[in-house]
């Protein structure tokens, strides 16, 4: 069965510096979700899109902007980046806002910011 | 504030022994309820959630959980725990009605000794 993509799997980079995660959901799911996870925490809530609409915000940096393309995939823009930054990010897919339907994460992105 | 706990930061449990992994929230209404796997460096896995009905509900890998409303709680349990069990588990919650966005717990670390 598919799977929800990310690229890339890992990503280095230098403070001040820009950078763009990518996911594509699972076919015919049209609700992405994006997470954080920090060294030894749990999954933070970034932001989420529906039908290419921004659907929810949480605690998502100015610094970072995210979008939902025509063929459903999303980017996640990070810039000037800060060592703090550097974590697991994660993408989820499900089909439509039902809470019922559980969410499929993809394996993540590992940003390291030195 | 809206929250979820996973009081047991590890769990260890000899091979072919019953686990439970507990988890309690703090969320409003009637949430829909969650379990996740993480094994390392790879994304999160579905195990099992509860929606609505039987207390008690079964999950993938022979793993269920049970469901307390009065104790608003969601704990995973398994009879009989394998060492391939080991890995990190993250109970998540969602409000209904909103836009369905995990709350995770902060994970319990289950080890499974042969």
């Amino acid at each position: 069965a598919a799977g929800v993509i990310q690229s890339p799997r890992h990503l280095i980079k230098e403070k001040r510096e820009t950078a763009t995660l990518k996911c594509y959901p699972i076919p015919r799911h049209d609700t992405v979700y994006w997470y954080q996870q920090g060294p030894g925490q749990d999954p933070q809530f970034l932001i989420s899109f529906y039908e290419k609409m921004q659907s929810d915000k949480g605690s998502i940096p100015d610094r970072f902007s995210a979008q939902q393309f025509s063929d459903y995939h999303s980017e996640l823009n990070m810039s000037s980046l800060e060592l703090g930054d550097s974590a697991l990010y994660f993408c989820a897919s499900s089909p439509g806002t039902s809470g019922y339907n559980e969410q499929f994460f993809g394996p993540g992105t590992r940003l390291t910011v030195l | 504030a809206q929250s979820v706990a996973q009081p047991e930061d590890q769990v260890n449990v000899a091979e072919g022994n019953p686990l439970t992994v507990k988890c309690t929230y703090s969320v409003s209404g009637n949430p829909y309820l969650f379990w996740y796997v993480q094994y390392p460096n790879r994304g999160l896995q579905f195990l099992l959630k509860y929606i609505t009905g039987d207390n008690l509900v079964k999950g993938s890998y022979g793993f269920e959980a049970e469901f307390n409303k009065s104790q608003t709680s969601f704990h995973l349990k398994k009879p009989s725990a394998l060492v391939s069990d080991s890995a990190l588990y993250f109970c998540a919650v969602t409000p209904r009605g909103g836009t369905y966005k995990y709350i995770f717990g902060t994970g319990t670390r289950l080890k499974v000794l042969a």
